[in-house]
C-alpha cells in the first residue's frame, strides 16, 4: 500500500530564514510526487510536482528515490509563505488518486 | 481557482439524519473526487469516480455513498451510519489521464453533527 509521512505537524522559522518541509512515500512503483499548498482562507491548491522540476514562489523539491524523499524546499522563507503544505503521491494503477501526508503548518514570523 | 462548486459552506444535522453534500464542476473534467479533511492527519480519500455512471471506494468509504449520474454533477451523501461524520469535506476533479491531470479542489463543507 501507498503511504505519505511529512513527520513535522508545525515548522516556525523567522522571515529570511531557510525552511524545509520533510515528505517521505512508500509505494512499490514509480511514483509520481506532488506538493499542495492552502493559505488561510484559500482553496487547496497545486504548488508543484517533482516531474516538472519547476520553481514556484521560491519552493524546489526533489524525488529522492533511494531515500524516497521528496523535500520541499526555500532558501529565503516569507510571511505569505504561512499556510498549510501536503505532500501527496499519485498512482496511476487506482484512478490517479492522490494519497496525502498529513500536512505540516508552516508559520514564518516577521 | 473557480469551476468547481461546493454547497453548502457550512452543514449541520442531527445524528441518525443523512445528509447530501453537492459537488459541481464546470471544466469538463471526466475524473471527480471527495476527500474528507482532519486536523493532523490530512487529507483522506472517500470515493472517486473516473467517468460517468462508475465510481470506486477509497480509502474511507465506509458509511458515505455518491452517485455520477452527470458529468459535472458528483454528490456525497453522509449517512448515519458514519460514526464520525463531523469533519471538512473537500471535492475535486482532474481530466482522466495525462501527465499533468492536476487535481483542482473546491472551496470545501464544513459538517458539523449535533
Amino acid at each position: 500500500a501507498q503511504r505519505v509521512t511529512q513527520p513535522e505537524k508545525l515548522l516556525s522559522v523567522f522571515k529570511g530564514a531557510p525552511v524545509e518541509l520533510k515528505c517521505n512515500y512508500s509505494y512499490s512503483g514509480s511514483p509520481e510526487l506532488f506538493w499542495y499548498v492552502q493559505y488561510s482562507r484559500q482553496r487547496l491548491q497545486l504548488l508543484l510536482r517533482h516531474i516538472s522540476r519547476e520553481s514556484i514562489k521560491g519552493f524546489t523539491a526533489d524525488l529522492n528515490k533511494g531515500e524516497t524523499s521528496f523535500h520541499l524546499k526555500k532558501p529565503f522563507a516569507q510571511e505569505e509563505d504561512s499556510a498549510m503544505y501536503y505532500c501527496a503521491l499519485r498512482s496511476k494503477a487506482a484512478g490517479n488518486k492522490l494519497t496525502f501526508g498529513g500536512g505540516t503548518r508552516v508559520l514564518v514570523k516577521p | 481557482d473557480g469551476g468547481i462548486t461546493q454547497s453548502p459552506k457550512y452543514l449541520f444535522r442531527k445524528e441518525g439524519q443523512n445528509v447530501t453534500l453537492s459537488c459541481e464542476q464546470n471544466l469538463n473534467h471526466d475524473a471527480m473526487y471527495w476527500y474528507r479533511q482532519d486536523p493532523g492527519q490530512g487529507l483522506r480519500l472517500i470515493y472517486y469516480s473516473q467517468i460517468v455512471n462508475d465510481f470506486q471506494k477509497g480509502d474511507i468509504a465506509e458509511g458515505y455513498s455518491v452517485s455520477r449520474e452527470k458529468k459535472e454533477s458528483f454528490p456525497l451523501t453522509v449517512t448515519s451510519a458514519q460514526k464520525n461524520p463531523t469533519a471538512f469535506y473537500l471535492c475535486a476533479s482532474s481530466p482522466a489521464s495525462g501527465a499533468y491531470n492536476e487535481q483542482f479542489f473546491g472551496p470545501g463543507t464544513r459538517l458539523t453533527v449535533l
